[in-house]
């Protein structure tokens, strides 16, 4: 049973536009998100992370957008770059249970120049 | 610190035989994990300690699999006999168990069972 979800196995954006990267989960206690960036034949590398306290966190060209009420976040890349061309990993973790990281399936995110 | 360090970077090891992925964490993290990458689930989460002790198994597939940690700065992922179904990408994780903490990942053990 996957309890964090992402359901877009890829998504291709011109260069300059905004990237929109989707992720639902089901597990009503997970109160922290990440988001990591994994390039091939490397380990992913943390991104940006969100406490179920806020809604938005923004990091520069990267902003995590998180609807409690729908158990949806999102990652905004604005603009996109070629470089950001990656597998993208959604995670969440409950800071009241054991703080284990449950990933999601990853979205390949193809940015074009 | 030069971050999670896993050994080897690649395997390949005939069916049956028995296969051991090493870890070395990030030097004072007590947290340490063990994930599976595959196509299908993506990063699949198969064991957890927290102070060098098992906490969540669940995502061990079967006996075949095991894991040790026998010391804050060292752990091994065994599987025993290996399966073709067993190829896949290995990665270790660790962190500071805590609030708002993020793990940090190896670099990843690519094992080929054939």
């Amino acid at each position: 049973d996957q309890q964090v979800k992402q359901n877009s196995p890829s998504l291709s954006v011109q260069e300059g536009r905004i990237s929109i990267l989707n992720c639902d989960y089901t597990n009503s206690m997970f109160d922290y998100f990440l988001w990591y960036k994994k390039y091939p034949a490397e380990g992913p590398t943390f991104l940006i992370s969100i406490s179920s306290i806020k809604d938005k966190n923004e990091d520069g060209r990267f902003t995590v957008f998180l609807n409690k009420s729908a158990k949806h976040l999102s990652l905004h890349i604005v603009p996109s770059q070629p470089g950001d061309s990656a597998v993208y990993f959604c995670a969440a973790s409950s800071t009241s249970g054991t703080y284990k990281y449950i990933f999601g399936t990853g979205t390949r995110l193809k940015v074009l120049a | 610190d030069a971050g999670v360090i896993q050994s080897p970077r690649h395997e390949v090891t005939e069916m049956g035989q028995e296969v051991t992925l090493r870890c070395k964490p990030i030097s004072g993290h007590n947290s340490l994990f063990w994930y599976r990458q595959t196509m299908m689930r993506g990063l699949e989460l198969l064991i957890y300690f927290n102070n060098n002790v098992p906490i969540d198994d669940s995502g061990m597939p079967e006996d075949r699999f095991s894991a040790k940690m026998p010391n804050a700065s060292f752990s091994t992922l065994k599987i025993q006999p290996s399966e073709p179904r067993d190829s896949a990408v290995y990665f270790c994780a660790s962190s500071v168990q805590g609030l708002n903490t993020e793990a940090f990942f190896g670099q990843g053990t690519r094992l080929t069972v054939v």
